[in-house]
């Protein structure tokens, strides 16, 4: 059973700094690209960031290039989403997805995590 | 904003069919990119239910279905039930590989 379990949300200042994690299990994880969904209170999904299933190509969206690092682990079966430069509108629940090829190509996400919370405020 | 949109949101009754729009343009949609569907029941995360513009994943129930036309995709749903309650999103892609979402449209079962 495909599992993704996020953590590292919580509550940060403006400006600040923050890792989250997404725990993978139930398949070959290095085998399949992953990428960072957020969703704002009360509003829509949000496209953030997508990495291959080797890590050798990234994407962000424009919303947070230059401030957000995608990344992985496979051999700890782990993706992380470093956000620096933290703003009032990051606050959001990101979600971690799997897609259904190594590739970072135009294809769908098809297991999601549960989403954990990032909340940007002084 | 996104570049694509759908409508806020729709009702039907319990039995009834309703459809769902995702309006995009040639840079995403007309260009041939293919349309994903998913639903948001409240309080949980998106879950796939239609992929590459008329694919169910296993598990989807067949009242459930997808089409795409030109610089537009329709998400149908038969048969409508209480526990279909809840937001639905179409996601395609723009011609930088950037990935968007609809704006999502809230399904009330009346």
């Amino acid at each position: 059973e495909v599992q993704l379990l996020g953590s590292g949300g919580g509550l940060v200042q403006p400006g600040g700094s923050l890792r989250l994690s997404c725990a993978a299990s139930g398949f070959t994880f290095t085998n399949y690209a992953m990428t960072w969904v957020r969703q704002a209170p009360g509003k829509g999904l949000e496209w953030v960031s997508t990495i291959s299933g080797s890590g050798g190509s990234t994407y962000h969206a424009d919303s947070v290039k230059g401030r957000f690092t995608i990344s992985r682990d496979n051999s700890k079966n782990t993706l992380y989403l470093q956000m620096n430069d933290l703003r009032a509108e990051d606050t959001a629940v990101y979600y971690c997805a799997k897609t259904p090829s190594k590739y970072s190509g135009t294809y769908h996400f098809d297991y999601w995590g549960q989403g954990t919370l990032v909340i940007v405020s002084s | 904003q996104s570049v694509l949109t759908q409508p806020p949101s729709v009702s039907g009754a319990p039995g009834q069919r309703v459809t769902i729009s995702c309006t995009g343009s040639s840079s995403n949609i007309g260009a041939g990119y293919d349309v994903h569907w998913y639903q948001q029941l409240p309080g949980t995360a998106p879950k796939l239910l239609i992929y590459g513009n008329n694919n169910r994943p296993s598990g989807v129930p067949d009242r459930f279905s997808g089409s795409k036309s030109g610089t537009s995709a329709s998400l149908a749903i038969t048969g409508l039930q209480a526990e279909d309650e809840g937001e639905y999103y179409c996601q395609s892609y723009d011609s930088d590989l950037s990935s968007w979402f609809g704006g999502g449209t809230k399904l009330t079962v009346l």
